[in-house]
């Protein structure tokens, strides 16, 4: 069985650019999140879907990020106009029961 | 809003000793508990979940859980070089598909 994957496993931008972080779940598991690591911090949560519906994005910074995942399966993470407090790992994971990590997104912004 | 804390926030223990990590979160009514490991730069795999008091043996890898106590922990019998990485709590609440609240972690160093 595949894992979750995620690309890019690495972005640098400068401040201001806009970046998409791609998900691509374990097959058949309905539940998929998005979450913000920081450099020796825990996983944050961002938001999470239940097939193609938004459950919570509470935690989401809406001026500029935001999230889909149109069929219930892949999803989209992107931030327009990146700041330098963005940089972090980008975490996906899905589950039907546990949450199975991907290997995440290393995003810097100078 | 549930807040978790873990230590201590470094461990360095020799291969075969017992290693212990704690985990303390506020909110009581959480019930479900999970230890992930991080090893640098990869993302995050599932050592043990427990849902009820008591304790929990997955491998080498035991987790406790004191839900009066707030507190759950992670004991790592022989612990080996490989070893070495984050270690980090996750709770939540009653939904188990709620998204997870982490600790910022325990880094571990196992020397031979």
């Amino acid at each position: 069985e595949a894992g979750v994957t995620q690309s890019p496993r690495y972005a640098v931008l400068q401040e201001g650019q806009a970046v998409s972080f791609w998900c691509d779940p374990i097959s058949g598991h309905d539940t998929l999140y998005w979450y913000q690591q920081p450099r020796d911090q825990g996983p944050q949560l961002l938001v999470y879907f239940r097939d193609e519906a938004v459950i919570d994005n509470s935690q989401l910074p809406s001026d500029r990020f935001s999230a889909v995942r149109p069929k219930g399966t892949n999803s989209t993470l992107k931030i327009q106009s990146a700041k330098q407090g963005d940089t972090a790992t980008y975490l996906c994971a899905s589950s039907r029961y546990e949450q199975y990590f991907g290997p995440g997104t290393r995003l810097t912004v100078l | 809003q549930q807040k978790v804390q873990q230590s201590p926030e470094s461990l360095t223990v020799s291969e075969g000793a017992m290693a212990s990590l704690n985990c303390t979160f506020s909110d009581g009514t959480s019930n479900n508990f999970r230890w992930y490991r991080q090893h640098s730069a990869k993302g995050l795999e599932v050592l043990v979940s427990i849902f009820s008091d008591g304790e929990k043996e997955e491998g080498r890898f035991t987790a406790h859980l004191n839900r009066a106590n707030l507190h759950v922990s992670l004991h790592i019998r022989e612990p080996q070089p490989s070893d070495s990485a984050v270690y980090l709590c996750a709770v939540s609440m009653r939904n188990y598909a709620q998204g997870l609240t982490f600790g910022l972690g325990t880094r571990v160093s196992v020397f031979p």
